[in-house]
């Protein structure tokens, strides 16, 4: 089993639409949790992080964390062309093991016009 | 704020050759990471640098080493160089604050590209 699971996809959703992309993780201890977009040929960048459970928003994106059931979330509202990337789920002990992100192997995530 | 730095961007080697790498973090920030990419493997910890201290390090073998200077900048170097060497060499960096979110919120440099002919 892998650590951290997403969807290989590709995800293809049309302009204007709710991409929904989901991962799973192994390690119970993991603390914090981060959303990166890849650009093909680029490095990642972060969207956002979130260390508690529950819903975090910011602008278009909306992170989701349940703790009890390993899984972390990532809605992409309004979709756009340009939000046509890979989306990388990372996890990290961090207190207990400091900075090792682990990541998943990514969602290719298509936004069609 | 200016972001992470990484130099080279692009690098081609022999079989058997050695290597650096260098990474400038961003200002401030005094944790640096690195991370290699391959298209089989995907986004692997190599190994992580705090305070001139390697204080994580991921499977990978003595061939790759790293070290950090005062000033937070960090160089890895990889020796005796392997055709599956190939990839894109990452480094991040962060404040690795222990107390509140967002503390280890890692972020990244354009990446070396290194190949191995």
């Amino acid at each position: 089993q892998k650590e951290v699971e997403q969807n290989s996809g590709p995800l293809s959703v049309p302009e204007g639409a709710i991409a929904s992309l989901n991962c799973t993780y192994s390690d119970r201890g993991s603390q914090s949790f981060f959303w990166y977009r890849q650009y093909s040929g680029k490095s990642p960048e972060l969207i956002m992080f979130i260390y508690s459970n529950g819903d975090k928003e910011d602008g278009r994106f909306t992170a989701q964390l349940n703790k009890a059931s390993q899984y972390v979330s990532l809605l992409i509202r309004d979709s756009q062309p340009s939000d046509s990337a890979t989306y990388l789920c990372a996890v990290n002990r961090f207190k207990a093991a400091g900075n090792k992100l682990t990541f998943g192997g990514g969602t290719r995530v298509l936004v069609k016009p | 704020k200016a972001g992470v730095t990484q130099t080279p961007r692009y690098l081609i080697k022999t079989r058997g050759q050695q290597v650096t790498l260098s990474c400038s973090p961003i200002s401030g920030h005094r944790s640096v990471s690195w991370y290699q990419q391959t298209p089989g493997q995907g986004l692997q910890f190599l190994f992580e640098y705090f305070s001139e201290t390697q204080r994580n390090k991921g499977n990978f073998p003595g061939r790759f080493s790293g070290r950090q200077f005062s000033n937070s900048r960090s160089e890895m170097n990889v020796s005796t160089l392997e055709l599956g060497d190939s990839a894109l060499y990452l480094c991040a960096s962060s404040y690795r604050r222990t107390s509140g979110d967002g503390g280890d919120t890692q972020y990244f440099g354009p990446g070396t590209r290194l190949t191995v002919l």
